[in-house]
């Protein structure tokens, strides 16, 4: 059974910096793509980043500057560092698994919550 | 790539609701669907336009024609009341992965 699960999200204040989680299981991060999603409260979908299978990134063209996606083979993970947080990116971040060759999110996790607040 | 969705839609139970997505570049990419109930992840029901991942009810389905995908709900449920995002791939865009807004669906 594939499952997502991560973890890291918390209360941070502006400027800061934090390193979210997702412990992937029933599948392999190396053969598989990985995105990070999030969701601002009350609002919609915004893509974040993805790693695919030969390592390569791309982020959302607004957050490449400040978010750095990576993952450890060995411990079948993917994270997401999130640095210079802004106000603005309060939201829940969810990692989700794409099939190869696919653009389709087709397992989600359960999220965690960052809020970038004074 | 902006894709268009309604903000909401009504529908009796027992009813059929339908749900559009519109984008100028739809008809040649592949269009995917995810139900979001509240305080829940969201759900890929329908892929690449038309395709469901096992255990989703026959009753969610997808198409497409000219530059507007759908996702069509049979037989609604109280079950179905969720927000539903379409999303696609497009290289060109900010976003590499963009999602539609969303459409609030009520159970009337």
């Amino acid at each position: 059974e594939v499952q997502l699960v991560e973890s890291g999200g918390g209360l941070i204040q502006p400027g800061g910096s934090l390193r979210l989680s997702c412990a992937a299981s029933g599948f392999s991060v190396t053969y598989d793509y990985v995105s990070w999603i999030r969701q601002a409260p009350g609002k919609g979908l915004e893509w974040a980043a993805v790693i695919y299978t030969d390592g390569s990134t791309y982020y959302a063209h607004s957050l490449r500057d400040r978010f750095v996606i990576s993952r450890d083979n060995s411990k079948n993970a993917v994270f997401l560092q999130l640095n210079s947080l802004r106000v603005e990116d309060t939201a829940m971040y969810y990692c989700a698994r794409m099939p190869a060759q696919t653009s389709r999110f087709h397992s989600w996790g359960q999220g965690t919550l960052v809020t970038v607040s004074s | 790539q902006v894709l268009t969705q309604p903000p909401s839609v009504s529908v009796a139970p027992g009813q059929t609701a339908t749900i559009s997505c519109e984008g100028n570049d739809i008809g040649s990419r592949s269009v995917h669907w995810y139900q979001q109930r509240p305080g829940q992840p969201p759900v890929l029901v329908v892929h690449d336009y038309s395709d469901r991942p096992s255990g989703i009810p026959e009753r969610l389905s997808g198409s497409k024609s000219g530059h507007t995908a759908t996702l069509i709900i049979s037989r609604v449920e109280p079950g179905d009341e969720a927000d539903y995002y379409c999303q696609v791939w497009d290289s060109r865009s900010d976003h590499l992965y963009v999602f539609g807004p969303g459409t609030k669906v009520t159970v009337l």
